[in-house]
This record gives structure tokens, sequence and C-alpha cells, in this order.
């Protein structure tokens, strides 16, 4: 299979503990993005890098998240101090970067519950 | 702000007829407009797109219409398919130079009944 993978499928955990995330983007991918999708609403952009530079952040991302890409391959998401309000999917896309055209494969997610 | 939405939040055809899905949009610098399904459990998958420059585009049981004057796209799905039945989510681009930023609708739900 090589479409995006990410890593956990479900991750459970109680307020004020830390979570990592991780994508394996497609292989030739260059441009990864991270998207939170809460119920009942359309995903909504985090971050994206392209190669190792994170090139954007949404302010939605509170200093509490930080993302990585550290070789331009693999993605870590990375939330400290997780909060009830947290607890959504977390979604991993990665793109060729092609101009208009470009398209993004998202992955099956990481579903967060903080209790 | 919603700058993507998607009225209905669910919509249900009988098998063989037509689905038409709609979309509006607030934000005149969005440049391309795409459509992705998703599964449960599944991530979204791109279905189609259209540009801001077209009116239409069609790619076998699926078209899409864009009308920039009144800011509404739609999807066109003929004939249905059981296998259709899933989220569609309309999602719109303003090209800022670099990236793919997406602005997503909140879903349509489709279910196509035999």
């Amino acid at each position: 299979d090589t479409g995006v993978s990410q890593d956990p499928r479900h991750k459970i955990t109680k307020r004020g503990q830390n979570v990592t995330f991780r994508c394996d983007p497609i292989s030739e991918h260059n441009r990864l993005y991270w998207y939170r999708q809460t119920l009942g609403q359309g995903p909504e952009f985090l971050t994206y890098f392209q190669n190792e530079a994170q090139l954007e952040k949404s302010r939605l991302l509170s200093d509490r998240f930080s993302a990585e890409r550290p070789k331009g391959s693999f993605s870590t998401l990375e939330i400290q101090r997780t909060e009830q309000g947290d607890s959504a999917m977390y979604l991993c896309a990665s793109s060729l970067a092609a101009g208009a055209n470009e398209k993004l494969f998202f992955g099956s997610g990481t579903q967060l519950s903080v209790l | 702000d919603q700058q993507v939405k998607q009225n209905s939040p669910s919509l249900s055809v009988q098998e063989g007829r037509i689905s038409i899905l709609n979309c509006d949009y607030t934000n005149s610098m969005f440049d391309y407009f795409l459509w992705y399904k998703k599964y449960p459990a599944e991530g979204p998958t791109f279905l189609i797109s259209i540009s801001s420059i077209k009116d239409k585009n069609e790619d076998g049981r699926f078209t899409v219409f864009l009308n920039k004057s009144a800011k509404h796209l739609s999807l066109h799905i003929v004939p249905s398919q059981p296998g259709d039945s899933a989220v569609y989510f309309c999602a719109a681009r303003g090209f800022t130079g670099g990236g793919n930023k997406l602005t997503f609708g909140t879903g349509t739900q489709l279910k196509v009944e035999l």
C-alpha cells in the first residue's frame, strides 16, 4: 500500500497528557498537510510543509501544538497538555506540488479522545 | 466565518436517479474548487475539481458545475449507485502563491437506496 499512512488510528488520553501522531506521506510527495476534523464539520487546515520547511500555520494551531518534518519525509504532530477540546480526527495529507492541479491525498486519520 | 457552506446535511436518492449536491461560497478569491468523498473510518478521497475559469467539468458519472456570479457550485452524480453512499465535502482554494490550503464545507451525507 503506497497511500498516506497515519499512526495510531485511535488514541485515548487523559487531559493534561502529551500525545504525538505520525504521518508517512506518499513517498515522492514533497508537500505534507495536517488537518483537524471535529464532529459535523469539514476538515480544517492546521499547517503544511514543503519538504522539511513548515511554510504556514493556522491560527487554530495554538502553542501547545507543534509539527515537524525533519527529513522531508514523515511528519509528527505533538499536542502538549491536551484539553478536551482537542478531541478530533487529525488528518494528514500529502501532495506533489503541481500548481493549480495539485491534489491532496489523505490518510485515514488519527482519532483523538481526551478524557 | 463559514466561507464554504453545504446547507443540506443529508440527501437520500434512489439508485439510478440523479444526485445533486450543492455548495455555496462567500470568498471571491477562491480560484479552484474540489469535491471529496469520505467513507466511515477513512480519509477524504478526491473526486473531481473545477477551476474558476470554467463552468463545467465532467468525469464519468460525475459532473461539477460552477456559477461564479452566484458563488455556487454543484456536483451531479448520474446514475447514482449504492456505492456512492458517503459524505461529500465541497472544498475551495484561494491561491496565495504556495500550498494548497483548502477550506472545506461541513459535508453532505448521501444515501443511495435500492
